[in-house]
């Protein structure tokens, strides 16, 4: 089976860092995707990783560890348009399918 | 961004009425899928297809059919639409490698009353 576990909710600081992990334990492994999702939206894709390490895009990057079954979404300088559901997910098998986290809800203050 | 366009956008239909969601792309992907999203569960794949006239079921494919006549156009169908398949229904393509980031529409959210 697939399981793939996020944090329900968090909360930040407008201007700060936040890093959202998931853990996954699958089957198979071809990659992981983080999305983001706004109320009321499609999710729209963030970041891929399918080696270890870190790959940086802007003001997010994005961690994996394969031994672990780790990986971690970070924000930083954050901005109230950040405020939105992070979705974790997995490429464990053909057919391109993915296996999604139920999503981290980010709540960005003032 | 993938042009996918799904329709309709809203509905609302009865317990036992058959119901047909389209998802239409204009950028040749070969793969299209179909999610259901729900509080709780996040994004649960229902049917997809691995091209013209092949398709294979996902996670919760009880209740839902599927058809792809042509590249562009992928149909869902509830066969007898029931309260627990009111849902946020989104469609997804992807050219072809798993490496390749999946491209979602914009949703239709189902009402079954």
């Amino acid at each position: 089976g697939q399981n793939i576990d996020q944090p329900t909710e968090m909360t930040a600081t407008e201007g700060a860092i936040v890093q959202i992990n998931c853990t996954y334990q699958t089957s198979g492994f071809n990659g992981l995707f983080w999305y983001q999702q706004h109320a009321g939206e499609a999710p729209t894709f963030l970041s891929y990783n399918v080696l270890d390490g870190l790959e940086e895009k802007g003001r997010f990057s994005s961690f994996l560890s394969r031994s672990k079954g780790y990986s971690y979404l970070l924000l930083k300088e954050l901005q109230m348009k950040d405020s939105a559901s992070y979705l974790c997910a997995v490429n464990a098998g053909g057919g391109n399918k993915l296996t999604f986290g139920t999503g981290t809800q980010l709540k960005v203050e003032l | 961004d993938a042009g996918i366009t799904q329709s309709p956008r809203h509905k609302v239909t009865e317990t036992g009425t058959p119901v047909t969601l389209r998802c239409h792309q204009t950028e040749n992907h070969r793969y299209m899928y179909w999610y259901r999203q729900d509080p709780g569960h996040g994004l649960r794949l229902i049917h997809y297809s691995y091209g013209v006239k092949d398709t294979d079921k996902g996670e919760v494919s009880d209740g839902y059919s599927v058809s792809r006549s042509k590249t562009e156009d992928f149909l869902l169908t509830l066969e007898s639409a029931t309260s627990s398949q009111t849902s946020v229904y989104f469609c997804a393509t992807a050219p072809l490698a798993s490496q390749e980031t999946q491209y979602f529409g914009p949703g239709t959210r189902l009402l079954v009353l």
